[in-house]
């Protein structure tokens, strides 16, 4: 059972705007930076967020980041069909001295 | 850019040693700035954190594996490696290595909060 609560699945239509929530504690979410990943089928986690709104050189704007107390979110505006993926929260956690990632939430292009 | 590449055997035998290695190319390990990290995948689930080693010593364990791993850089060939003891099928998983960024000075080290490049995995199975 992850540390991080996501929603197990997400949905919108080409254009919509989805945001994927990831529920924590004060001693990670709470007291640290988060980050996102996504993982297209079949491939390797890409950073997709950091340091809760941030995001690394080439990834698109339509992908923001925002964190507000023990929670986060990840929200995808203007949905493409090749936003189809895993998404995981992360962050590290002061309670269990290691990173922890969010259980992850598969977002499906209807 | 820095690009990552496992390497190891694809199947371990129960109770024997998992021993993986990530070839560093396009940055220098002994140049620090990063974390050297592993990062692993159950079949179907999500991901787990292993540990990281900031190639000075400084090394960072999951509690729950601690027992069992050793993270090791060895900079004479820009690679680094894990080591996972007594393995059991619950071991079976896809192995990343990635990078963290972040930095050691005066005894402590800072950053290695965020993942920014991943090798492609490799698949490993425990079985006999």
């Amino acid at each position: 059972q992850s540390v991080l609560a996501q929603p197990p699945s997400a949905s919108g239509t080409p254009g919509q705007r989805v945001t994927i929530s990831c529920s924590g504690s004060s001693s990670n979410i709470g007291s640290n930076t988060v980050n996102w990943y996504q993982q297209l089928p079949g491939t390797a986690p890409k950073l997709l967020t950091y340091s809760n709104d941030q995001r690394p050189s080439g990834v698109p704007e339509r992908f923001s980041g925002s964190k507000s107390g023990t929670s986060a979110s990840l929200a995808i505006g203007g949905l493409q069909s090749e936003d189809e993926a895993d998404y995981y929260c992360a962050a590290w956690d002061d309670s269990l001295y290691g990173y922890v990632f969010g259980s992850g939430t598969k977002v499906t292009v209807l | 850019q820095v690009q990552l590449q496992e390497s190891g055997p694809g199947l371990v035998k129960p109770s024997q040693t998992l021993s993986l290695t990530c070839t560093v190319s396009g940055g220098s390990i002994s140049s620090g700035g990063y974390y050297w990290s592993w990062i692993r995948q159950h079949p179907g689930k999500g991901l787990e954190w292993i540990g990281y080693n900031f190639y000075s010593g400084n090394t960072y364990y999951n509690p729950s594996l601690k027992s069992r791993i050793t993270i090791s850089v060895d900079t004479s060939k820009n690679q680094f490696s894990l080591k996972l003891n007594s393995v059991t099928a619950a071991d079976t998983a896809v192995y990343y290595c990635a990078t963290a960024p972040g930095y050691c000075s005066g005894g402590s080290c800072y950053g290695g909060v965020y993942f920014d490049y991943w090798g492609q995995g490799i698949v490993v199975t425990v079985s006999s």
